[in-house]
């Protein structure tokens, strides 16, 4: 089993549509969790942390399931900006940062 | 701007020629960190160095290396590219001056090719 998994994806979605991505991550002692934007060629970039109280930035909210080991992103109004690849980043305690293979999103006119 | 800067950008190297990748930071962050990145896969952690320590994957072959000089700069040492070593080659830093390990700050990137 992959330390933190994500549906690759693509998800094709029209602009102002609503779509959520899912991850899950297999040690239970996580402290950190984070999701990242990576467009192409590019390096990740932070788009948010995910707290266990849920949070919420813009049109992006992140929620985090601490007991079934998971972390959602939700991104309202989709805008054709927002393509791009969303990593799931999961801090497994100290220095191991874990990143997910991430989920493709394209937003069509 | 406080920032993470790779050099070169691309890098094109020889089967088996050694390559050296650099990264320099003025965040004064303590902890920096290189990832590879292969085409639709995560990046992959290697190695990272907490202060002038030196902390390897077990996964990480022999043939990656990396020196740490001062906190502003990190090197990553390829000392006999496969074509499997193609990659894009990522630093990062990150600090724990809040006692916990922070999110990560990264580098544009240096793309490897090996012919």
């Amino acid at each position: 089993r992959k330390e933190v998994e994500q549906d690759p994806g693509p998800f094709n979605v029209p602009e102002g549509a609503t779509v959520a991505f899912n991850c899950t991550y297999s040690n239970s002692a996580s402290q950190s969790f984070f999701w990242y934007r990576q467009d192409c060629r590019k390096e990740p970039k932070l788009l948010m942390s995910v707290y266990s109280s849920g949070n919420e930035d813009g049109r992006f909210t992140a929620q985090l399931n601490r007991a079934s080991q998971y972390i959602s992103l939700l991104i309202r109004d989709s805008k054709l900006s927002d393509s791009a690849t969303y990593l799931c980043v999961v801090n497994m305690g100290g220095f191991k940062t874990i990143f997910g293979a991430g989920t493709r999103l394209f937003v069509k006119a | 701007d406080a920032m993470v800067i790779q050099n070169p950008r691309y890098q094109v190297t020889q089967f088996g020629k050694p390559v050296t990748l650099s990264c320099s930071q003025t965040l004064n962050h303590n902890v920096m960190y290189w990832y590879q990145q292969k085409s639709s896969q995560a990046p992959k952690l290697l190695f990272h160095y907490y202060d002038k320590d030196f902390n390897n994957e077990a996964d990480t072959p022999d043939n990656f290396q990396s020196r740490r000089p001062n906190t502003s700069f990190c090197f990553l040492d390829i000392r006999s590219p496969g074509l499997g070593d193609a990659a894009m080659y990522l630093c990062a830093t990150s600090s724990d001056e809040g006692g916990t390990n922070e999110k990560l700050f990264f580098g544009s990137g240096t793309q490897l090719s090996v012919l």
